[in-house]
């Protein structure tokens, strides 16, 4: 049982450059969302969709699309990536009140 | 809006010491309460929960306890060991009632917790 698989694990763009961060789930859960860490600022919401074909904002969603076409899988795109998205991101489904995460993936942008 | 307050780290230990790292939280209803670990180079999983006043969550020797009264749910464990070493986030969670929104985790900072032989 793979659970949440979020590739790649590490990444470097140049500025301006465009990327898909992939996640897929083995679950069946309806709830997904991404998330970016950053040191001393724990873990932000960037975006989240409630099942396939919905999706909105969390705290942070600017220079990052989403799109839910299917329950398995919910990518996030960045359309020109900028040094500030510089982080570690992480994919998480939730079944009810608990989460489950992937290992996350390093992002590096120059 | 809903927070989550935890201690600053980092917390450095010797093994077999006490630990407690604080978290107090503000939310709007009644939450969920969880604790998250996240291993060196591994994603965040789940710890332990409560999800109603004076619940106690429990699991590999560490415990929490939903305080209402204080808004707190404290991380305890009576001996700790080099592989405790990790980082800790408290986190809440409202709920489930209609609306997306009720389904949203929020998390403190992370406290990072060092364990020395």
């Amino acid at each position: 049982n793979a659970g949440v698989t979020q590739t790649p694990k590490f990444q470097v763009l140049k500025t301006g450059q465009s990327m898909t961060l992939q996640c897929a789930q083995d679950m069946n859960h309806e709830y997904m969302s991404w998330y970016r860490q950053d040191p001393g600022m724990g873990l932000r919401l960037i975006h989240y969709s409630v099942g396939a074909g919905i999706t909105d904002q969390g705290e942070v969603p600017n220079g990052y699309n989403v799109s839910r076409s299917t329950t398995e899988d919910f990518p996030l795109r960045l359309l020109s990536a900028a040094p500030s998205q510089t982080s570690v991101y992480f994919c998480a489904t939730q079944k009810n009140t608990e989460a489950f995460f992937g290992q996350g993936t390093r992002l590096t942008v120059v | 809006g809903n927070s989550v307050t935890q201690m600053e780290g980092p917390v450095t230990l010797s093994e077999e010491a006490f630990l407690t790292i604080n978290c107090t939280y503000t939310a709007t209803g009644y939450p969920s309460l969880f604790w998250y670990v996240q291993y060196p180079g591994e994603g965040l999983q789940l710890l332990l929960k409560a999800t109603k006043a004076d619940d106690k969550g429990s699991n590999k020797g560490f415990e929490a306890t939903y305080r209402k009264e204080t808004t707190s749910f404290h991380l305890e464990k009576g001996s700790v060991q080099v592989s405790d070493s990790a980082v800790y986030f408290c986190a809440l969670s409202l709920r489930a009632y209609s609306g997306a929104g009720s389904y949203q985790l929020t998390f403190g900072k992370g406290t990072k917790l060092s364990v020395i032989p």
